[in-house]
């Protein structure tokens, strides 16, 4: 079965601060890819940042980057220098070679910067 | 260029009656996915289509369907629908039919409540 976990319903970081969400991922294929969504108040979802699991090297966009441990099956997500506009759900996902454009999705982590 | 974009925005059935929800994917995209979002459930895959013709299908009943049309625009139909069905539906495109670290672009959903 194709899994997805994040284990934090809820977390605050205070403006300027770092904060890691985590997210880990079950799945038998050997070939996937790995996302982090976004999901603003009442807006639609946008695309944060994305791996492929047969890189090593964690992806990094901006103040977005990823801690990618493969055979652990962890993929966090650091945001570093919070921001308002950072208030969201966040969602981690991923998606095999064989499954065309079919996501698993994890429950989502709704994330709140206090200013 | 247009994103994603989904009619109507917010919709009240009661239990019993059917509904359609509308996709207009963005341009050029041949790719439409629909996933049902519920609080603690996450995003759940409901069905893709790719030029016309659905390419994968989730685990849910068949009161669930969509279809393509020949313009890439998507709809989707529940019918005798469910106090369970209340969700909100997000259609996303993409732009080819799968694989690798390609996105899938959201709209902001339709919101249906069933009474």
């Amino acid at each position: 079965a194709q899994t997805v976990t994040q284990s934090q319903p809820e977390m605050s970081v205070q403006e300027a601060e770092t904060v890691t969400l985590s997210c880990t991922y079950d799945t038998s294929e050997s070939n996937y890819y790995l996302f982090w969504y976004k999901q603003p108040p009442s807006r639609q979802m946008i695309l944060v940042i994305r791996q492929e699991a047969y890189k090593q090297q964690n992806a990094t966009e901006n103040r977005f980057s990823v801690n990618f441990q493969k055979a652990a099956k962890s993929f966090s997500l650091k945001i570093s220098d919070s921001q308002l506009g950072d208030t969201a759900m966040y969602f981690c996902a991923f998606r095999t070679s064989n499954t065309g454009n079919q996501f698993y999705f994890g429950t989502g982590t709704s994330l709140t910067v206090i200013p | 260029k247009a994103g994603v974009t989904q009619t109507p925005r917010y919709l009240i059935k009661t239990r019993g009656q059917q509904v359609t929800l509308s996709c207009s994917p963005i341009s050029g995209h041949r790719s439409v996915s629909w996933y049902q979002q519920t609080p603690g459930q996450g995003l759940q895959f409901l069905f893709e289509y790719f030029s016309e013709t659905q390419r994968n299908k989730g685990n849910f009943p068949g009161r669930f369907s969509g279809r393509q049309f020949s313009n890439s625009r998507s709809e989707m139909n529940v019918s005798t629908l469910e106090l369970g069905d209340s969700a909100l539906y997000l259609c996303a495109s993409s732009l080819q039919a799968g694989g690798g670290t390609g996105e899938l672009f959201f709209g902001e959903g339709s919101r249906l409540t069933v009474l």
